[in-house]
This record gives C-alpha cells, sequence and structure tokens, in this order.
C-alpha cells in the first residue's frame, strides 16, 4: 500500500541556518505530495505541493521538488526563523475519481532557536 | 484561516459516555475527511465522505460513526468512549479530492 516516511526530529536549528526534512514515499500510482504545517495549538495547514514528477511546490521560502527517480520530496528551506518552529508533515494523496487514498508520515518537530 | 471550521473546541467527557463533533467545511468543497491525532498514532485517517455518501474508510472503530448533511456539514459520533479515545479530531475538506484543507481540530478528553 501507500506510505510516507519522513525523516525522525526533534530537528532543533539556528537562526538563519538551512534547513531539510526528508521524506520518502511508496506509492502504486503517481500521487500528488503535500508538506503540511502545524503550529503550536494549530490545526495543519498546506505548506507547498507538487502534482507531477519534477514539479516544485515552493510557498513562504520553503521548497520541495517531487523527484520519482528516488521517490522523494524533501522539504528546504534556506535561512530559517523562530517563527518557522513547528511540526511538519509530509503527506501523499492517491487520487481516483472523488476519492483520495491520503498519507501521512509521522511529523517532524522542528525548533529554531535566535 | 482555511475556511473549515470545528465545534467544540475542546471536549471533556468521561468513559462510557457519547459525544458529538462537527464540521462545517469551506464553501463549495463537498469531500469531508476526519482524521485522529494522538501522540502515540500520529494522524490516523478516520473516515471520507463525498456529497452526503461514505467514500472510503480507513482505521475507525466500530464505536465511531460519521454522517454527512444535505448541507455538507459533517458529524463525527464518538460512543462508549475510554481513556485511549483522548485525542485531537480534525476534520478536513477538499474540493478536487486532492488538496485537503483542515479545521482547527476539537481536543477530546476522556477522564
Amino acid at each position: 500500500g501507500n506510505s510516507v516516511t519522513q525523516m525522525e526530529g526533534p530537528v532543533t536549528l539556528s537562526e538563519e541556518a538551512f534547513l531539510t526534512i526528508n521524506c520518502t514515499y511508496t506509492a502504486t500510482g503517481y500521487p500528488s505530495l503535500f508538506w503540511y504545517v502545524q503550529y503550536p495549538g494549530e490545526g495543519l495547514q498546506l505548506l507547498l505541493k507538487a502534482t507531477k514528477a519534477d514539479d516544485k511546490g515552493s510557498n513562504k521560502g520553503f521548497e520541495a521538488t517531487y523527484r520519482k527517480e528516488t521517490t522523494s520530496f524533501h522539504l528546504e528551506k534556506g535561512s530559517v526563523q523562530v517563527s518557522d518552529s513547528a511540526v511538519y508533515f509530509c503527506a501523499l494523496s492517491d487520487r481516483w475519481g472523488n476519492n483520495n487514498d491520503m498519507r501521512f508520515g509521522a511529523g517532524t518537530r522542528l525548533t529554531v532557536k535566535p | 484561516d482555511s475556511g473549515v471550521t470545528q465545534t467544540p473546541k475542546h471536549l471533556i467527557t468521561a468513559t462510557g459516555q457519547r459525544v458529538t463533533l462537527r464540521c462545517s467545511p469551506r464553501s463549495g468543497d463537498l469531500s469531508v475527511y476526519w482524521y485522529q491525532q494522538s501522540l502515540d498514532q500520529g494522524l490516523q485517517f478516520l473516515i471520507q465522505y463525498y456529497n452526503g455518501e461514505e467514500r472510503a474508510k480507513g482505521n475507525i472503530l466500530e464505536r465511531f460513526s460519521a454522517q454527512q448533511f444535505p448541507d455538507l456539514h459533517s458529524e463525527l459520533n464518538l460512543s462508549s468512549l475510554e481513556l485511549g479515545d483522548s485525542a485531537l479530531y480534525f476534520c478536513a475538506s477538499s474540493v478536487d479530492g486532492d488538496t485537503q484543507y483542515f479545521g482547527p481540530g476539537t481536543r477530546l478528553t476522556v477522564l
């Protein structure tokens, strides 16, 4: 079946450091890939998405590229801020008709220190 | 703000009780999804509805049920509650069956 594996946290970085959170997936079809972010006490917010191979999703300085050859969708940001402290979830959506099989990774907690 | 609303925000109840969680999807979204988030199990998909019909089931217990009404709001019913049911329950909605938008969640505490 479909699954998502993301690097375990927690991750602690200093402000302005480079961030990478690894995510790999297993899917039988051609899924869409997502990164969601969850700030303390809130629900998940869509951060970025990519719907086909070689697509790059980007938002708020975060980027991730859909790599079919390595089945990966790693999240990167060149310079993190304290406000980026949150839990990040990688997810895939394998869609058929109006249904979809949505799978989430376990989440990676990021703490950015000033 | 995702446009998805959930009530109540917090719920405290006792073992053996029954509760109902409510979700209103974004305007125009026909699909509603329910998830459970707990510390030990992570984010677990429970069930999906599309325009009033059940479309997919995940790890939903038999004590749990859901429905989607003609106005597209959805309710998740949890009965015979156990301590282990304490968790955050999220609702999400989607218009294209692909990208999901999440509500703020309901925190359920079973004492």
